[in-house]
């Protein structure tokens, strides 16, 4: 199943570096979300995008900057990055918002990130 | 506010037993979705089921089982006959209609571990 793709899946950087995920969907959808994944900790989402509009801000800091050209595509930008932000960042995307009828998700393999 | 509540931590049964992951969720509203994901090692999470708070029937799907019960408010997954393949960590959420809220609400997830 290629329905979300995420590159790259492994990323080492230090922290003055400056880095991009990225995250395509082929699903035909139109919302689109970043997760944060830590060790023993639950799923954090943190951004929303719908129809390429961000909808929702999870209080992240601003070293994560993330952007949506439109519906298939996803970026988050990292820069200035701490040794905690460590952690496998999950893309997924729903045709409608939660509640809606359509809002399951399906998400990507994920980026495992290593920030040194 | 919406809550998803996993107690099991970590499960471990030997192949071909039968194992029940549980899901106690919080909502005030009367209509809401249900689901759960399957996170394997290789990170990505997997769709595995939705159901709508109107729709109380069980639902079977080769070896996997779901049970809702609105007058407890739980949501429980069964694997009948576990394989070392459904060893992963299992994830339960809960989508309303809240425009507050524009994603699913994950529990902490539960790792179930299967031992040959």
């Amino acid at each position: 199943e290629t329905g979300v793709t995420q590159t790259p899946r492994h990323l080492v950087m230090g922290m003055t570096n400056k880095k991009s995920l990225k995250c395509e969907q082929h699903l035909g959808h139109n919302a689109m979300y970043w997760y944060k994944q830590s060790a023993k900790k639950p799923l954090e989402l943190m951004f929303v995008y719908n129809f390429k509009e961000q909808t929702e801000n999870n209080s992240v800091p601003s070293r994560f900057s993330p952007e949506c050209p439109n519906s298939s595509h996803l970026f988050l930008h990292l820069h200035t990055l701490q040794p905690e932000d460590s952690a496998l960042y999950l893309c997924a995307s729903s045709q409608g918002l939660a509640g809606t009828s359509t809002d399951t998700q399906y998400f990507g393999p994920g980026t495992r990130l290593t920030v040194l | 506010a919406q809550k998803v509540t996993q107690a099991q931590t970590e499960i471990s049964v030997v192949e071909k037993e039968d194992v029940t992951l549980d899901c106690v969720y919080e909502t005030r509203d009367t209509t809401y979705y249900l689901f759960w994901y399957k996170q394997p090692p290789s990170g990505e999470l997997v769709f595995l089921i939705r159901r709508n708070s109107f729709d109380e029937q069980n639902e079977i799907s080769g070896r996997y089982s779901w049970n809702f019960q609105k007058s407890t408010s739980s949501f429980n997954f069964t694997i009948t006959a576990s394989q070392v393949v459904d060893s992963a960590v299992y994830f339960c959420a809960l989508s309303i209609r809240d425009t507050g809220r524009r994603a699913l609400t994950f529990g902490s997830g539960t790792r179930l571990q299967v031992q040959p």
